[in-house]
């Protein structure tokens, strides 16, 4: 069966300090994958999405950036936080069969402050 | 393009009594819909979902939802909420064929009250 990790779990960084938020997937194959932040109280904002290795589209300018190094792994970063980047971020990946349906991991909890 | 509408932020429901948490979406093609539920400081997971078929689906924890695409809603209800069930809840559409991404809504958090 396939799983969805995230980590840190929570993280508390000053501003201007630099960022990096781990997700892998287990047990599928060229799995679409995509980065959300959910501000308190709010809903999801589709920040970054990839269909394969390397290959990443941007929804939103910001200071953050996305890598896909290798199939099942995908990364969030920042070279200097912002207060507003404080959020509930959450990585997800797409099922095979395209449908839209998607898998999200635990999420992390980034306090910048 | 499409969109996705949840008018209700917060709905209270006592506890057993049943409830309904609407959704429309707009579409110029034919769409899948997905209901998601998230609980405190945890990621969506998938409640119900239409791909074809019924239109009436049955997902995990007693919930369904009907698909009425005259009205383009995609109602979600419980004949009888519990404790348990208090959570946000956020309904999605994806254009059907081939790869598109999804749309979510804001979300509906349900507070079920004892």
């Amino acid at each position: 069966s396939q799983t969805i990790h995230q980590w840190p779990a929570t993280l508390v960084q000053p501003v201007g300090s630099p960022l990096s938020l781990e997700c892998t997937v287990e047990g599928t194959s060229n799995p679409n994958l995509y980065w959300y932040r959910q501000a308190a109280g709010r809903g999801l904002q589709l920040l970054f999405y990839s269909v394969g290795i390397g290959q990443i589209s941007s929804e939103v300018p910001q200071n953050l950036s996305a890598s896909r190094p290798q199939d099942r792994q995908f990364i969030l970063s920042s070279k200097k936080l912002l207060l507003s980047d404080s959020g509930f971020y959450l990585c997800a990946w797409e099922g095979q069969g395209k449908t839209g349906e998607q898998f999200f991991g635990p999420g992390t909890r980034l306090t910048v402050l | 393009a499409q969109s996705v509408t949840q008018l209700d932020s917060q709905v209270p429901v006592f506890e057993e009594a049943p409830v309904e948490l609407r959704c429309n979406y707009s579409s110029s093609v034919s769409v899948y819909l997905f209901w998601y539920v998230q609980y405190p400081n945890q990621g969506l997971q998938l409640l119900l979902k239409y791909l074809s078929g019924s239109t009436l689906v049955k997902g995990i924890n007693g919930f369904e939802a009907e698909f009425n695409k005259s009205q383009t809603s995609f109602h979600l209800r419980k004949p009888s909420v519990h404790i348990s069930d208090t959570a946000v809840y956020f309904c999605a559409v994806s254009p059907s064929g081939g790869y598109q991404k999804v749309t979510f809504g804001t979300g509906t958090k349900l507070q079920v009250i004892p």
